[in-house]
């Protein structure tokens, strides 16, 4: 599997769009981008995931680079319900379950 | 939707004490994956079902841990004998095939 690179940590102003990017410049062709957040004592909650194009959904975009090497989680309007870990992973489909989930990046949204 | 449903919620045992986990996953999911996940780490892999079948556990401690997913629903981990190192947070997810993994809030279990 495709290794991913996020940053330990990031704070995001309440109201205000957070930008998670990732790199994964070792992405295969048939490996999807996935996202998947950790709130605080609940299990990873998944959030979206694309192949090549942007996805979007009732939770966040994913924009993806034309030569895949990296994406970026946009969360349009973040709350302090969104503080949580975010992770980023490479994976074809579900890998069967062996999904790498890494360090990932702590966002904190701040009133 | 129901999600996955995990029990117990938090577990406190002595070393060499047995102890097991319940997972109800959602509603026709017919794959279903445990997980360890211990403090400040990601999620890791420890055994994965398609229905009643288990089609990776090579990740499994086998000497003290086991499994079981008899009806290919609801599932059990277990851990015969436990050891202080086993302190984690046990998780449970199932999926209908290929679609997104779906978490319940997990078992934190503690070993003194």
């Amino acid at each position: 599997d495709a290794k991913t690179t996020q940053p330990p940590s990031m704070d995001c102003a309440e109201g205000r769009a957070a930008n998670l990017p990732c790199n994964h410049s070792t992405i295969s062709g048939n490996e999807y981008v996935y996202w998947y957040r950790q709130i605080h004592s609940q299990g990873p909650q998944y959030i979206i995931h694309g192949l090549k194009n942007n996805e979007t959904n009732e939770m966040a975009s994913l924009i993806i680079t034309e030569d895949r090497k990296s994406s970026t989680l946009i969360l349009p309007h973040a709350t302090l319900r969104d503080t949580a870990v975010y992770y980023c992973i490479v994976s074809r489909n579900n890998q069967g379950g062996k999904l790498i989930f890494g360090q990932g990046t702590e966002l904190s949204v701040k009133p | 939707e129901a999600g996955v449903v995990q029990s117990p919620r938090y577990k406190i045992i002595e070393k060499k004490q047995p102890v097991a986990f319940w997972c109800n996953p959602i509603s026709g999911h017919n794959t279903l994956y445990w997980y360890l996940q211990n403090l400040g780490q990601g999620p890791e892999l420890l055994i994965r079902y398609e229905n009643e079948e288990a089609v990776d556990d090579s990740q499994l401690p086998k000497d003290r841990f086991s499994a079981e997913r008899l009806k290919g629903v609801d599932s059990t981990l277990k851990i015969q004998p436990a050891e202080l190192g086993d302190s984690a947070v046990y998780l449970c997810a199932s999926s209908l095939g290929n679609s997104p993994l779906h978490f319940g809030n997990g078992t934190r279990l503690t070993v003194t």
